[in-house]
């Protein structure tokens, strides 16, 4: 069974850092995997999608990178900004089981301060 | 470019009361989503849809129901709701196939059940 976990479950950086977000996963055989940002009693907004032919993706200060055989996403955030803040979250679309279906890491809550 | 519409951000009912979560996408999207998400637990699924008159049972179906009559609507419907509903609803969908195909959530409703 698909299991996607989060480390650290919350970060607080000064502003101007550079960051990495972690998300692993048990199980290599994935769609894709996608970063969802979530700022506090809002709803998710796409980040960035990886599918599993690719090894990174890029949207402005975000990059993402994808290693299946270890199982492993990182969320590389460059020149970190308090408009940053929010809770990062991973999912993988799993392709072993019901392939509709994400699986969802629980996050990592950003605080960038000024 | 508002892309998927939950069609309240906060309510309010009472214990016993039926209750019916809106979602509506512009999308032309074949899956549609229904999560809770709660503090510690992360995001739930509910039930999904593949296609209209379809849907599937997710990993906590209990005390809900859900109708999709057309391709751009999903409800949720709480059949006499209960405390312990209390929560933030997100609805999403997704396109079955194509190169990009990740989700697109709603901006959330946030439930209380008094």
């Amino acid at each position: 069974k698909q299991e996607v976990t989060q480390i650290p479950a919350a970060l607080s950086v000064p502003e101007g850092e550079n960051l990495v977000l972690n998300c692993s996963f048990t199980d290599s055989a994935i769609y894709n995997l996608q970063w969802f940002r979530q700022d506090p009693g809002k709803g998710l907004t796409s980040l960035l999608l990886i599918q599993s032919s690719q090894r990174e993706q890029t949207s402005g200060r975000l990059n993402a990178s994808l290693d299946k055989s270890s199982g492993r996403s990182t969320l590389y955030i460059a020149a970190s900004q308090p408009g940053d803040s929010a809770t990062y979250l991973c999912a993988v679309r799993d392709g072993a089981g019901n392939n509709r279906k994400l699986i969802w890491g629980l996050g990592t809550s950003l605080a960038v301060n000024p | 470019d508002v892309k998927v519409t939950q069609s309240s951000r906060y309510l309010v009912k009472r214990t016993g009361e039926k209750v019916f979560l809106e979602c509506v996408q512009d999308m032309d999207h074949e899956n549609m989503f229904w999560y809770r998400q709660d503090p510690g637990l992360g995001l739930r699924l509910i039930y999904f849809s593949y296609d209209v008159k379809m849907k599937e049972k997710g990993d906590i179906p209990e005390g809900y129901s859900v109708s999709r009559e057309k391709k751009e609507r999903f409800s949720l419907i709480l059949e006499s709701a209960s405390t312990n509903q209390t929560s933030m609803y997100l609805c999403a969908s997704s396109p079955v196939g194509g190169i990009n195909y990740g989700y697109t959530f709603g901006s959330g409703t946030r439930l209380t059940v008094v």
